[in-house]
């Protein structure tokens, strides 16, 4: 299994909902990422969980929370989003410190 | 901090050869990658380099240069499918407890028949 599944796919939401992201990896990887990309613009890094663990937060607004249930799962727990918060969301991970990040499909966020 | 460049866009025809170049200035280098990442969905590995030199894979090869801080991707026997954005990135060591990945904005290739 080298795939990484994120669900939803795609995802309407309004400024006072709470939604979540799921991101799932069977591959046995240690690190696993939040990137965003917006249209036309490379992935920008959010935030890096290494053994479970938050490593890397991007100075990221507090209205995304992170959460990394077990090695195998990863979540981001959106609240209070803002319309310009609307991008695709893409997870990765990556089994060590020298191997490359398999992405999953992303999930595409709409904020209204 | 952490600056990498590439070019905007580029354009060749089917069969053709281009080079992508990718400039970076960063700390904590771990490696570099290249990406392949068409309209619409999620970016895929191409080809990795932590050590100088060649690394060849099929119609792909990529070149990094440590000390010059300079990598390029050679796509040889352009197809048409080959048009995509491709993403030069810089593999980061962070906290000593893991890495990460930055992106450089991005090269988008089209190639004409």
């Amino acid at each position: 299994d080298t795939e990484v599944t994120q669900t939803p796919k795609h995802l309407v939401m309004g400024m006072t909902n709470k939604k979540s992201l799921k991101c799932e990896q069977h591959m046995g990887h240690r690190a696993m990422y939040w990137y965003k990309q917006k249209a036309k613009k490379p992935p920008e890094l959010m935030f890096v969980y290494s053994y479970e663990k938050l490593s890397i937060n991007e100075s990221v607004p507090s209205r995304f929370s992170p959460e990394c249930p077990n090695s195998s799962l990863l979540n981001l727990h959106l609240h209070a989003l803002q319309p310009e918060d609307s991008a695709l969301y893409l997870c990765a991970s990556s089994q060590d410190l020298e191997t490359e990040a398999f992405f999953g499909q992303g999930t595409r966020l709409t904020v209204v | 901090g952490q600056n990498i460049d590439q070019p905007t866009e580029m354009t060749a025809t089917e069969g053709a050869i281009v080079q992508i170049n990718c400039t970076y200035q960063t700390s904590g280098f771990n490696g570099l990658f290249w990406y392949q990442q068409h309209a619409g969905e999620a970016p895929t590995f191409l080809s990795y380099n932590v050590l100088d030199g060649l690394e060849e894979k099929g119609r792909f090869s990529s070149f990094l240069s440590r000390s010059k801080g300079y990598s390029y991707l050679l796509l040889k026997e352009l197809q048409m499918k080959d048009s995509a954005s491709y993403l030069c990135a810089v593999s980061l060591l962070a906290n000593q407890a893991g890495t990460a990945l930055i992106f450089g904005k991005g090269t988008t290739l089209s190639v004409s028949s």
